[in-house]
């Protein structure tokens, strides 16, 4: 079994639309939980992150953590075609230098 | 752009060749990362350091070689490299190796090995 489960996608929205992406993951020492955004032929960039479980709001971006589940959502609201990237989950645990990574959902939002 | 700069962006060796990649990151960073993304895959780490000092080799082989002389620096040393090294090869950095959730990655150099 895989340490993080990450649906690879593609998955295809219009403007607009609420993106829904998720993973799950094996290992209960996770506490620190990471979205990364990836443009093509770019390197990851830090999207958000929350620690243990809960809700997190940016803007339009809003993630969720539900460590009983194992399982981690992004949401991004009224999507923009400037959203079309891959997103990729990451966690670790505390004092973990080891990100476990998914292997990204690719998304494209369609004008 | 996020403060770590590599070079070369897209590299192609042929097998037998000997090339180096670059990473310098801006951030005043101590720890630093290099890891290998291939299609459709998990982000594979490869090395870490930790104030110049290597802290993690998560089984890589011997023809990739890390070399950290200073904090803002990071190279990979390539030797007899195999078609299935050819991926995406990421350098990062983060304040720490310790609590390492906040990492800052560069753009990558594309490696294709012939």
């Amino acid at each position: 079994q895989k340490e993080v489960e990450q649906d690879p996608g593609p998955l295809s929205v219009p403007e607009g639309a609420i993106v829904s992406l998720n993973c799950t993951y094996s290992n209960s020492a996770f506490q620190y939980f990471m979205w990364y955004r990836q443009y093509s032929r770019k390197g990851p960039e830090l999207l958000m992150y929350t620690y243990s479980s809960g809700n997190k709001e940016d803007g339009r971006f809003t993630a969720q953590v539900d460590k009983s589940s194992k399982y981690i959502s992004l949401f991004i609201r009224d999507s923009q075609p400037s959203d079309s990237a891959t997103y990729l989950c990451a966690m670790s645990g505390v004092s973990d230098y080891k990100l476990s990574f998914g292997a990204g959902t690719t998304v494209t939002v369609r004008a | 752009e996020t403060g770590v700069t590599q070079t070369p962006r897209h590299l192609v060796m042929g097998m037998t060749n000997k090339k180096s990649l670059k990473c310098e990151q801006h951030l005043g960073h101590n720890a630093m990362y290099w890891y290998k993304q291939s299609a459709k895959k998990p982000l594979e780490l490869m090395f870490v350091y930790n104030f110049k000092e290597q802290t993690e080799n998560n089984s890589v082989p011997s023809r990739f070689s890390p070399e950290c002389p200073n904090s803002s620096h990071l190279f990979l040393h390539l030797h007899t490299l195999q078609p299935e090294d050819s991926a995406l090869y990421l350098c990062a950095s983060s304040p720490a190796a310790g609590g390492s959730y906040e990492q800052y990655f560069g753009p990558g150099t594309r490696l294709t090995v012939t």
